[in-house]
């Protein structure tokens, strides 16, 4: 099955950019998500791409699509203490209503 | 406000003492969804509903049950909880089944 991976602890200086990196192992995968959970909270759809594009870009967030090396990344510009959460990555497949979520990504942000 | 409650948000219980988590949405979405949630796992998908009468299994259901005897609700039952159950547990509604949203959890603990 779907196997969705992600570094554990990501740590950035406030105002310089954070890269937050998954890979997954379904080539079939049609639709990928980041969501961000912040603490004591539920998870909150940041953005998503599907599996034609290469790259999306909304306001500080670009994520970018490598299907070659089934890889996907997600740069937050500009990084704020406010960006400080967990970040989960998610893929989907077409004929599939399920979701396969990464173990997340501990993003903290230094003042 | 277009939200996914879930209640309790916290309820701590015995072995073997049946319970009832309850998910409501109020966004008219066809599909729903239970995950739990535990440390360096990520979300690991429980059952899910495409619509009214229509539930599957997913990645991990022993030990749960779920209905969909209405669009908005989709009730999480644990007929005999185990201490393993203890988890952080999340409610989603999609109108497709990808882009999904999720309610603010419940954490459970089992003793």
């Amino acid at each position: 099955g779907e196997d969705v991976e992600q570094s554990l602890f990501l740590s950035v200086r406030e105002g310089d950019s954070s890269v937050i990196n998954c890979t997954y192992t379904d080539s079939s995968s049609t639709y990928l998500y980041w969501y961000k959970q912040e603490p004591g909270a539920g998870l909150q759809l940041l953005t998503y791409i599907f599996s034609n594009m290469d790259m999306k870009q909304d306001q500080r967030l670009t994520v970018l699509l490598n299907k070659k090396d089934k890889h996907l990344s997600l740069r937050i510009a500009d990084t704020q203490t406010g960006d400080s959460a967990i970040y989960f990555c998610a893929v989907a497949m077409d004929s599939s209503y399920k979701l396969i979520f990464g173990s997340g990504t501990r993003l903290l942000v230094r003042p | 406000e277009a939200q996914v409650t879930q209640n309790p948000r916290y309820l701590i219980t015995v072995t073997g003492k049946k319970l009832t988590v309850t998910c409501s949405q109020n966004m008219n979405h066809e599909y729903m969804s239970w995950y739990r949630q535990d440390p360096g796992l990520g979300l690991r998908q429980i059952y899910y509903s495409m619509n009214v009468e229509v539930t599957d299994k997913g990645d991990v259901p022993e030990g749960y049950k779920v209905s969909r005897k209405e669009k908005r609700n989709f009730p999480l039952i644990l007929e005999s909880p185990s201490p393993n159950q203890t988890s952080l547990y999340f409610c989603a509604s999609s109108l497709t089944g990808n882009e999904q949203f999720f309610g603010p959890g419940t954490r459970l603990t089992v003793l």
